[in-house]
């Protein structure tokens, strides 16, 4: 098993730019989630999802949509980046709902956006 | 809202020192406490976890127990390795509330030969 996984691994985006992470999980895990990581506070949620063709708001929403049209894949979308968005992004999937079971963790893709 | 507050780091540690990272945390429900460790270069995984008052939770050397009285979840290791330096974070999941794990911010520990 992969677990999970994250492409790409780096990004350089100018800002205005778009572009779309994907995440991707073999482990069947009804629940998958986008985080944020920034230097002095800890992960921050930004969307999650419930099941294929469900997605939430989290914590951070904003500048940032999500899909989920398959199982196994949970995408991130930045529609116009901004500096502000410049940060780490973890994906994660779990088979409870939020905390109540482990949450499984990619390994992260750096953005900077300039 | 419910919170979880860590100490700051870095942790600085020689080989084989004794390792304490103090969690406390604010929540209205009952939550599940978990401490993750985060590798260079790599996502978070799961250390241990506690699921109710007074239950310790255990992995790879490392302990810590749910103190409802005190609302705490302090990570211990009696003897730290070079391989244990990573960012360690807490966090908790409100059992009636479960759509998110809330993190602290995390702490650096280095163990130094």
């Amino acid at each position: 098993n992969a677990g999970v996984t994250q492409t790409p691994k780096f990004r350089v985006l100018k800002t205005g730019q778009s572009m779309t992470l994907l995440c991707a999980q073999d482990m069947n895990h009804e629940y998958m989630y986008w985080y944020r990581q920034d230097p002095g506070m800890g992960l921050r949620l930004i969307h999650y999802s419930v099941g294929e063709g469900t997605t939430a708001k989290g914590e951070v929403p904003d500048g940032y949509n999500v899909s989920r049209l398959k199982k196994q894949n949970f995408l991130l979308g930045l529609e116009s980046a901004a500096p502000s968005q410049t940060s780490v992004y973890f994906c994660a999937s779990s088979y409870e709902l939020g905390g109540a079971g482990e949450q499984f963790f990619g390994p992260g893709t750096r953005l900077t956006v300039l | 809202g419910d919170s979880v507050t860590q100490m700051e780091g870095p942790v600085t540690l020689s080989e084989e020192a004794f390792l304490t990272i103090n969690c406390t945390y604010t929540a209205t429900g009952y939550p599940s406490l978990f401490w993750y460790v985060q590798y260079p270069g790599e996502g978070l995984q799961l250390l241990l976890k506690a699921t109710k008052a007074d239950d310790k939770g255990s992995n790879k050397g490392f302990e810590a127990t749910y103190r409802k009285e005190t609302t705490s979840f302090h990570l211990e290791k009696g003897s730290v390795q070079v391989s244990d330096s990573a960012v360690y974070f807490c966090a908790l999941s409100d059992r009636y509330n479960t759509d998110k794990l809330i993190f602290g911010t995390g702490t650096r520990l280095q163990v130094f030969p």
